[in-house]
């Protein structure tokens, strides 16, 4: 079965860092491009960031470029998020998805807030 | 970047027919995706490019497209398609979801 583990959410302070992961399970991970998508409680899903399957490509929300970078390593089926210089207004459930939003994870939640 | 528009909410009597749409400039000439968001649960994708269901969701949702609309029909909604319903699609290395409607049927 296709399944998507998010990892690594938690509380950080403003100005703070964090890593988020993503490990597949269940497809060719390789053959997917995988990004993230968070959520706010009770507001809508806005996209952060995809990387192609081969991970050449990457591209960001403007809110986040600059801020935020993912990555992924094909070997261990993991997609990564780097956040740095978090800010209040980036705390989300963030999720993974593979296929743009063919497979989805659960989520991550992630707390800025000092 | 692009902007996409939903409705905040659509109502339907169970047994109805419920209908949500999707407005941008960018849907003229880009596939539009529809995701079923229940509580407390990750997003579901329902319809892809405009009109397409994934194998395991119900035939009584379809999707359609006219200009720089799509529309997300449910026939026959039943109470347990309650939900937010949120837009998608995708150009020039950026992705836009809409603000996401919430269907309420009772």
């Amino acid at each position: 079965e296709e399944d998507l583990l998010e990892s690594g959410g938690g509380l950080v302070q403003p100005g703070g860092s964090l890593r988020l992961s993503c490990a597949a399970a269940g497809f060719t991970f390789s053959s997917y491009a995988m990004s993230w998508v968070r959520q706010t409680p009770g507001k809508g899903l806005e996209w952060v960031s995809t990387i192609s399957g081969d991970g050449g490509s990457t591209y960001y929300a403007d809110s986040v470029q600059g801020r935020f970078t993912i990555s992924r390593h094909n070997s261990k089926n993991t997609l990564y998020l780097e956040l740095r210089s978090l800010r209040v207004e980036d705390a989300a459930v963030y999720y993974c998805a593979a296929g743009y939003g063919v497979i989805w994870g659960q989520g991550t939640r992630v707390t800025v807030s000092s | 970047s692009f902007e996409l528009t939903q409705p905040s909410s659509v109502s339907v009597s169970p047994g109805q027919t419920a209908r949500i749409t999707c407005s941008g400039d960018v849907l003229a000439k880009k596939y539009a995706r529809w995701f079923q968001q229940k509580p407390g649960q990750a997003p579901v994708l329902v319809i892809f490019e405009d009109t397409k269901r994934p194998s395991g969701i119900p035939e009584r949702f379809s999707g359609s497209s006219s200009g720089t609309t799509v529309t997300l029909t449910i026939s026959g909604a039943q109470v347990d398609d309650e939900g937010d319903y949120h837009c998608y699609s995708a150009a020039d290395g950026s992705e836009v979801f809409g603000g996401g409607t919430k269907l309420i049927v009772l």
